[in-house]
């Protein structure tokens, strides 16, 4: 169980077009996703967090208007990296949990590979 | 905030012999303490996880001990095998909401 799956695995795009990636729950329903950024032989970087039907709150030094986040369901969350730049080239993973009343277990994805031209 | 730092940055061990990975965290409300294995180009996996109601946790191989009163946690894993190389994260929840801050990885080698 805790299934998460991410599409696609990997993407490469031009600079300044826009890549959506999206990230699902197979097994559960999860009130919260998250999404961090990893670049080589680094540690996760969370991102924002999302809960389903309302806007996602963005870490500190995070552009909200160049990540779109969108959680429409209980099951999907959509990244969308806006004119990208070869220095959003990076390892974007999502991580998905569902309210327990303390804090969740966070199942992750298996990743995106973002290459930016 | 929280700040979780992780030691060793690298670990070799001989196939068959026990590693230990170290974690240390700032804030006494961290009460939620998740270990990830993550293999090369693949998302973290949960191996185990404590909660500080207890100062212990056993999962064949994998252990977990918990000190919350010198906030530290360690990854105990017996009887080393090659499957068990790969990078390994310490992770420690946020006084507020249910976020994680991650150790900076421990890159694990089982030589056969």
């Amino acid at each position: 169980g805790a299934v998460v799956s991410q599409h696609p695995s990997w993407v490469i795009c031009k600079s300044g077009t826009s890549v959506k990636i999206e990230c699902r729950s197979l097994d559960f329903q999860a009130t919260t996703m998250f999404w961090y950024r990893q670049f080589p032989k680094q540690s996760l970087m969370l991102m924002a967090t999302s809960n389903e039907g309302s806007k996602a709150t963005y870490e500190q030094g995070v552009e909200k208007d160049k990540f779109l986040i969108n959680h429409a369901s209980l099951t999907l969350s959509t990244l969308t990296v806006t004119s990208a730049h070869p220095e959003d080239s990076s390892f974007y993973i999502c991580s998905a949990a569902w309210s327990s009343g303390r804090t969740d277990t966070q199942y992750f994805g298996p990743g995106t590979r973002l290459t930016v031209l | 905030g929280e700040n979780v730092e992780q030691h060793p940055s690298t670990l070799s061990v001989q196939e068959g012999d026990s590693a230990v990975i170290k974690c240390t965290y700032s804030d006494s409300a961290s009460n939620y303490f998740p270990w990830y294995k993550q293999e090369l180009g693949k998302g973290p996996q949960l191996i185990i996880d404590i909660r500080s109601n207890v100062g212990e946790k056993k999962d064949q191989r994998i252990a977990v001990t918990l000190n919350k009163t010198a906030k530290h946690f360690s990854l105990h894993i017996t009887e080393t095998q090659p499957e068990d190389s790969a990078v390994y994260f310490c992770a420690a929840d946020r006084e507020y909401g249910n976020k994680l801050v991650f150790g900076a990885g421990t890159i694990l080698r089982v030589k056969s």
